[in-house]
């Protein structure tokens, strides 16, 4: 089956620890995002990435590092420097950059 | 930097009766997107409008792209239970800078059966 897979789906970390969430795609798409979702709030942009090896920031990429080394491949590091990193975490996929977006099942993210 | 704005927050509405989300943009867009999440789910991609004034049909779904391209709207005939979810806009810039689209808050639909 085709698709875009978020691992583990709940995910439990001490404050000041770093943490990776990992992000597959099998659709052969190029580019990748990651999104953060808060109570409330809409779908805030991270990091995205239009092709293997490349990425850029999004509105919010303090506290948080991607790699992009496959095209399939796209894990978010949320790193102990950012301060609110209890939240909903989206990643998703696309043919090219801002075309119809596939998501994935999301990462619950609670730091205690 | 672009803001995408969504309205109302929150709908709620007897079954049967018509559903309208608008989305309002302070850039012009080159292309707007409609996603809808059911309540603990992911978002799923709805559609995509390109042109000035563009407006699609899905079924009971009416999707229309303002002539300035700055804004979008949702209208749902006769709702159902399942059109239970949030509904979100998302669109690009058209002046550059930043690829990745810019999502708005949401329409939360909650149908009273």
């Amino acid at each position: 089956d085709g698709g875009i897979t978020q691992s583990p789906k709940y995910l439990f970390r001490k404050e000041g620890q770093n943490v990776t969430l990992s992000c597959e795609q099998n659709l052969n798409h190029d580019a990748m995002y990651w999104y953060r979702q808060d109570p409330g709030q809409g779908l805030r942009l991270i990091y995205y990435s239009q092709i293997v090896n490349d990425f850029q920031k999004g509105d919010i990429a303090e506290g948080y590092s991607v790699s992009r080394e496959k095209k399939e491949s796209f894990p978010l590091t949320v790193t102990s420097a950012q301060k609110n990193p209890t939240a909903f975490y989206l990643c998703a996929s696309s043919k090219v950059v801002n075309t119809e977006a596939f998501f994935g099942q999301g990462t619950r993210l609670t730091v205690v | 930097g672009q803001q995408v704005m969504q309205i109302p927050q929150y709908q709620h509405v007897q079954e049967g009766e018509d559903f309208t989300t608008y989305c309002n943009s302070s850039t012009t867009l080159s292309n707007i997107q409609w996603y809808k999440q059911r309540p603990g789910g992911h978002p799923v991609f709805l559609i995509q409008l390109v042109k000035s004034g563009e407006v699609k049909k899905q079924k009971r779904l009416t999707f229309q792209f303002g002539e300035a391209k700055k804004n979008s709207s949702l209208h749902i005939t006769a709702t159902q239970t399942t059109d239970v979810g949030t509904y979100f806009c998302a669109g690009r810039d058209s002046g550059g800078g930043a690829d990745g689209l810019t999502f708005g808050k949401g329409t939360h639909l909650i149908i009273q059966p």
